[in-house]
């Protein structure tokens, strides 16, 4: 199973509500990344959990919330969003090396966020 | 990581091999070239990489240059289904850095 899934695939939600999204890799691998893209730019990196434990942060607002619940599940969770964070919220896995990240990331199809 | 620079767009007849090139002068001997691409509404794909030796997989062939500071990603018979943003990542392989993409190359592939 090379499969990163996530859910939802599309959400919309008001900047006063909660919501989640939710990742799942059943390949093994301990390492998962959120990545965040606005419509026609390159994926920008988010956070990074190796081993179950949060090693990248790239500056996110904490209305941004990662947690990794076991190492085969990532979520991501969102309170008082903007909308300006509406975007192509992506999460990926690999599999590292003596604690190390790989560059072969498997990514998932992404939950479509809008901020309403 | 060192910095790529690709075209942004290209087209290719459907049929035809696709050459995508990516510039990467300023690569350092311990980095390795990735290439990724996007399908349209999808998540970024894995696609192959290598470090001086050209490499070949099922989806594509990558031709890296003796002095390293280029490279080119082959697809030998493109199709449609081939259109989407290709990014050329360059990396140190097994870092404690995630993936950095570019603006990448749009591909479109045509009848």
């Amino acid at each position: 199973d090379t499969e990163v899934t996530q859910t939802p695939k599309h959400l919309v939600m008001g900047m006063t509500n909660k919501k989640s999204l939710k990742c799942e890799q059943h390949m093994g691998h301990r390492a998962m990344y959120w990545y965040k893209q606005k419509a026609k730019k390159p994926p920008e990196l988010m956070f990074v959990y190796s081993y179950e434990k949060l090693s990248i942060n790239e500056s996110v607002p904490s209305r941004f919330s990662p947690e990794c619940p076991n190492s085969s599940l990532l979520n991501l969770h969102l309170h008082a969003l903007q909308p300006e964070d509406s975007a192509l919220y992506l999460c990926a896995s690999s599999q590292p090396l003596a604690g190390l990240l790989q560059g072969e990331q498997y990514f998932g199809p992404g939950t479509r966020l809008t901020v309403t | 990581d060192a910095k790529t620079t690709q075209p942004t767009s290209m087209d290719c007849a459907e049929g035809r091999a696709a050459n995508l090139p990516c510039n990467h002068s300023t690569i350092s001997g311990n980095e390795y070239v990735y290439w990724y691409r996007q399908i349209h509404s999808q998540g970024p794909q894995y696609i192959i990489h290598g470090l001086k030796n050209n490499e070949t997989n099922e989806m594509a062939s990558l031709i890296i240059t003796e002095d390293r500071k280029s490279s080119t990603l082959i697809l030998p018979h493109a199709t449609l289904r081939d259109t989407a943003v290709y990014y050329c990542i360059v990396r140190v392989e097994n870092s404690g850095y995630a993936l950095n993409f570019g603006k990448g190359t749009s591909l479109l592939v045509t009848p």
